[in-house]
C-alpha cells in the first residue's frame, strides 16, 4: 500500500518558472525524502527531511514538512529543462524500517 | 565516494526462467534494501539484509528471495519467472537499518517473455 500520495500527478511548465509539488502521508514518520528520477533510470536523492524540521533547502530546492498535517512540499525555483523527470516522496514510517514511495509528480519543463 | 552499483542493467529471461541481480552498496554501508518498481503498483519493498540477515520482507511470493554477503554485497533471486514479474528492480544503500537516508542505484531492468 502507498503511504505517501503526490499531488500533482503530473505538472507542466515553463522553463524559469517555479514547480511545486505536495505529498501526503499517513502514518507517523522519521523522515521523510524527495527523489528524483529520469525516464525509467535509478532515484537520485535530492533532500531528507527529519520529522522535527520545517524547511530545508539544497540549492533550488525548497522542502517543507508540516507533521501535524502529515504533508509535505518540494518547491524547485528557477526550473530548467534537465529539471524534467519523475518525483517521488518517501517516508518511512516509525517501526519500521522501509521507505514507502508515493506515485509520484511527472514534471516537465518546457523551453 | 562511488555510488551503488547494480548489475546487470538490462536483462530479457523467458517464463519459469530464474534470474539474479547483484548489488554494491556504497563504501561502508552496511543496509541494503531493495524495490520492485512497475508502471501500475509503483515503487513497492521486497526486502531489507543487514549483517547478512534478513530484517524486513514486503508483501512478496516467496519466489522472491535474497542474500547478503559479508562485504554487504546482496543479491536478490527470482524463481519461476512470470510476465507480471517485469519491472525495474531498484537496490537502496544505507548506513545501516536505523539510517534511512537510502541511496539508490540505477536499477536492472528485467524483462519476461
Amino acid at each position: 500500500s502507498q503511504q505517501g500520495e503526490e499531488d500533482p500527478q503530473a505538472l507542466s511548465i515553463q522553463e524559469g518558472e517555479n514547480a511545486t509539488m505536495n505529498c501526503s502521508y499517513k502514518t507517523s514518520i522519521n523522515n521523510l525524502q524527495w527523489y528524483r528520477q529520469n525516464s525509467g533510470r535509478g532515484l537520485v536523492h535530492l533532500i531528507l527531511i527529519r520529522s522535527n524540521e520545517r524547511e530545508k533547502h539544497s540549492g533550488r530546492l525548497r522542502v517543507t514538512l508540516d507533521t501535524s498535517k502529515k504533508s509535505s512540499s518540494l518547491l524547485i525555483t528557477a526550473s530548467r529543462a534537465a529539471d524534467t523527470a519523475s518525483y517521488f516522496c518517501a517516508t518511512d514510517a516509525r517501526g519500521a524500517q522501509k521507505l514507502v514511495f508515493g506515485q509520484g509528480t511527472r514534471l516537465t519543463i518546457n523551453p | 565516494k562511488a555510488g551503488v552499483t547494480q548489475t546487470p542493467r538490462y536483462l530479457i529471461k523467458t517464463r519459469g526462467q530464474q534470474v539474479t541481480l547483484s548489488c554494491s552498496p556504497i563504501s561502508g554501508h552496511r543496509s541494503v534494501s531493495w524495490y520492485q518498481q512497475t508502471p501500475g503498483q509503483g515503487l513497492q519493498f521486497l526486502f531489507e539484509y543487514f549483517s547478512e540477515t534478513q530484517r524486513n520482507k514486503g508483501n512478496f511470493p516467496g519466489r522472491f528471495s535474497g542474500r547478503q554477503f559479508s562485504n554487504s554485497r546482496s543479491e536478490m533471486n527470482v524463481s519461476t519467472l512470470e510476465l507480471g514479474d517485469s519491472a525495474l528492480y531498484l537496490c537502496a544503500s544505507s548506513q545501516d537499518p536505523w539510517n534511512t537516508e537510502a541511496f539508490f542505484g540505477q536499477g536492472t531492468r528485467l524483462t519476461v517473455v
